[in-house]
């Protein structure tokens, strides 16, 4: 069964530093998206992706945040200069579209970033 | 904006137990409906959804019915297992957006 994946895993990293995350999203889907989950806390939606651009964004995804499918199958998720805050979980997904808006988005199993 | 309140756990039940996790919302419009299940280690799966008020999404003996007049969509299961430990999520949609809104999710403890 095809399933969306990420990499790495976890990834430590100094504040100020950039991080780039990666998902490679179900190869026939058309929307693409991130979401994280700072510990004990919700899942919050950062972002979707349409059409090589930016379709909706929550107040979450500044400008320190950005989004790119750089080729035919990634979907990155960059932040610029990593903040003790933006450690969480981060989730990976994709929709193939078809019956909006009641498509299902499916995850990955995330990337556990870590600022120190 | 929307809003969703999750019942808070974490629900500890037997084997063979009857469960319920309540999940209400605030939403314009018509939403759809989705409970998604994150078991140990593993990502956000989609358990099941429903569409418009009325329907019934059901999946692996889990059922959920789109209360609109009470703006609820209260999962349950007749017999939980112990594979079904894990942390449930509802999560509704907004009508002409993308982003799902996540509750606070439940952890559900199933104990032999």
């Amino acid at each position: 069964e095809p399933e969306v994946t990420q990499t790495p895993s976890h990834q430590v990293t100094q504040m100020g530093q950039e991080v780039i995350l990666r998902c490679v999203p179900i190869s026939n889907h058309l929307y693409f998206y991130w979401y994280r989950q700072i510990l004990g806390q919700k899942v919050e939606f950062l972002v979707s992706f349409y059409n090589n651009e930016i379709s909706e964004k929550s107040e979450i995804f500044d400008d320190q945040f950005s989004v790119e499918r750089p080729d035919g199958s990634n979907f990155t998720l960059k932040i610029r200069s990593t903040k003790l805050e933006d450690s969480a979980m981060y989730f990976c997904a994709s929709s193939d579209g078809a019956g909006a808006p009641t498509d299902t988005q499916y995850f990955g199993p995330g990337t556990r970033l870590t600022v120190l | 904006g929307n809003s969703v309140t999750q019942m808070e756990g974490p629900v500890t039940l037997s084997e063979e137990a009857f469960l319920t996790i309540n999940c209400t919302y605030t939403a314009t419009g018509y939403p759809s409906l989705f409970w998604y299940v994150q078991y140990p280690g593993e990502g956000l799966q989609l358990l099941l959804k429903a569409t418009k008020a009325d329907d019934k999404g059901s999946n692996k003996g889990f059922e959920a019915t789109y209360r609109k007049e009470t703006t609820s969509f209260h999962l349950e299961k007749g017999s939980v297992q112990v594979s079904d430990s894990a942390v449930y999520f509802c999560a509704p949609r907004q009508t002409g957006r993308r982003a799902l809104t996540f509750g606070s999710g439940t952890r559900l403890q199933v104990q032999p």
